[in-house]
């Protein structure tokens, strides 16, 4: 069975602009979750979304969006980049949901790094 | 508001020996708990867990203990071996909702 898998795996963008980032999860898992790491804060819970819709949020700012298609691959949006935007953002997948009753299986991860 | 804490952000031990991470938490409605290990240039991948309703899980060289009135869990490795060297968080959640992890402990085990 193919594992998560998230594209592109290294970003360099400038302040201001915007980037989509691609997760597609394992096979038959529904419930995608997105997460940003940054050295000192682990990994902050970004959203969940489970059969196309969003139903956990993090406290991101509205910048930070993401979607979910049919076919459960799900895409994360953040627009006018900052600085601090520069993390490694995971994509997780289960088969229902995101707490800790579901074994999470995570991508490698997008690396960020904003100029 | 940090809700899970892990105080070490590294932590060196000599093979063969035991490791011990640590991990605080201050939501007293956790009720699952999880540890997850992270190398370099990989995402994390799930170690072991334990309910709220136990206070102790082992698998294999991995023992979790949980104290709940401390607000504290623990993994142990015995015996620590190279390939353990990595990044070990902890992580908490109340039912179905969202994970909250710790801030990370890297491990370093010396041959």
């Amino acid at each position: 069975k193919a594992g998560v898998t998230q594209t592109p795996r290294y970003l360099i963008k400038t302040r201001g602009q915007q980037v989509t980032l691609s997760c597609s999860p394992i096979s038959g898992h529904r419930s995608v979750s997105w997460y940003q790491q940054t050295p000192g804060q682990g990994l902050q819970f970004l959203f969940e979304y489970f059969s196309e819709t969003q139903r956990n949020k993090g406290n991101f700012p509205g910048r930070f969006s993401g979607r979910q298609f049919s076919n459960s691959r799900s895409e994360m949006n953040v627009s006018t980049l900052e600085l601090g935007d520069s993390a490694l953002y995971l994509c997780a997948s289960s088969l229902d949901g995101t707490g800790g009753l579901y074994e999470q299986y995570f991508g490698p991860g997008t690396r960020l790094t904003v100029t | 508001d940090q809700q899970v804490k892990q105080n070490s952000p590294s932590l060196s031990v000599q093979e063969g020996r035991i490791s011990i991470l640590n991990c605080d938490y201050t939501n007293s409605m956790f009720d699952y708990f999880l540890w997850y290990k992270k190398y370099p240039a990989e995402g994390p991948t799930f170690l072991i867990s334990i309910s709220s309703i136990k206070d102790k899980n082992e698998d294999g060289r991995f023992t979790v203990f949980l104290n709940k009135s401390a607000k504290h869990l623990s993994l142990h490795i015995v015996p620590s071996q190279p390939g353990d060297s990595a990044v070990y968080f902890c992580a908490a959640s109340f039912g179905n909702e969202k994970l909250t992890f710790g801030t990370g402990t890297r491990l370093t085990i010396i041959p």
